[in-house]
């Protein structure tokens, strides 16, 4: 089946500083990957999406590209905000997955984002 | 105004009981969804609800059940829980099966003593 691998744990960062969690993804056809974001008592927000090999996703500051070739889309962010403290959650959806659902979304395990002022 | 409600956001529960988890939504959405998270796994889906119907079931267990008693609603009832059903449920929902943009609840949070 389908899988997200994303970095693990927690990144500690301050503020100004510049972001990057990894994120990689193994599916069986042409998934959409998305970017969502969960704050405490919260479900996750989508931050943004792209479908297709070398499209940009952005939001917020927030950006990821699509990388057919690498099966990845990592999140960046030139200048983190102690406000950008969260869970971030690299997602993708498979339309082509003949092993399950057409139309779920399959989660990395999250990332915590700390950002000290 | 919340457009997705679920209730209650914190429910404890003993083992063998059952409880049902509610959720609407006031997006105007045609499918709905359920998904958990617990501490041992990342978010993963459950259900898919489009207008009304199972989509899809990928959850092991029959203890679980939807229930659409309305085109908004779409409850969860667990009966026999089991310690291992601890987790935070939550409800999404987006304007047709097909489209990409998956609206999420804030969550009930389920304890099974």
């Amino acid at each position: 089946g389908d899988s997200v691998t994303q970095t693990e744990g927690q990144v500690a960062l301050s503020e100004e500083d510049f972001l990057t969690i990894h994120c990689n993804y193994s599916a069986s056809g042409y998934p959409t990957l998305f970017w969502y974001v969960q704050y405490p008592g919260e479900g996750p927000q989508l931050l943004f999406r792209a479908s297709r090999d070398k499209e940009k996703g952005s939001s917020r500051g927030f950006e990821a590209t699509y990388d057919k070739g690498t099966t990845s889309f990592h999140l960046r962010k030139a200048s983190v905000q102690e406000s950008d403290s969260a869970v971030y959650y690299c997602a993708l959806s498979d339309r082509w997955d003949s092993g399950g659902s057409n139309y779920k979304l399959t989660f990395g395990k999250g990332t915590l984002l700390t950002v000290t002022p | 105004d919340p457009k997705i409600i679920q209730k209650p956001k914190y429910l404890v529960a003993v083992t063998g009981s059952e409880k049902i988890l509610i959720c609407e939504q006031y997006l105007g959405h045609n499918a709905m969804y359920w998904y958990r998270q617990s501490a041992k796994k990342p978010l993963e889906f459950m259900f898919s609800y489009s207008y009304q119907k199972l989509m899809d079931n990928q959850t092991a267990s029959s203890r679980f059940q939807p229930q659409s008693s309305k085109k908004n609603h779409l409850d969860l009832q667990i009966t026999a829980l089991k310690p291992d059903d601890s987790a935070t449920y939550f409800c999404a929902s987006s304007q047709e099966v097909d489209s990409y943009e998956q609206y999420f609840g804030p969550g009930t949070r389920l304890t099974v003593l």
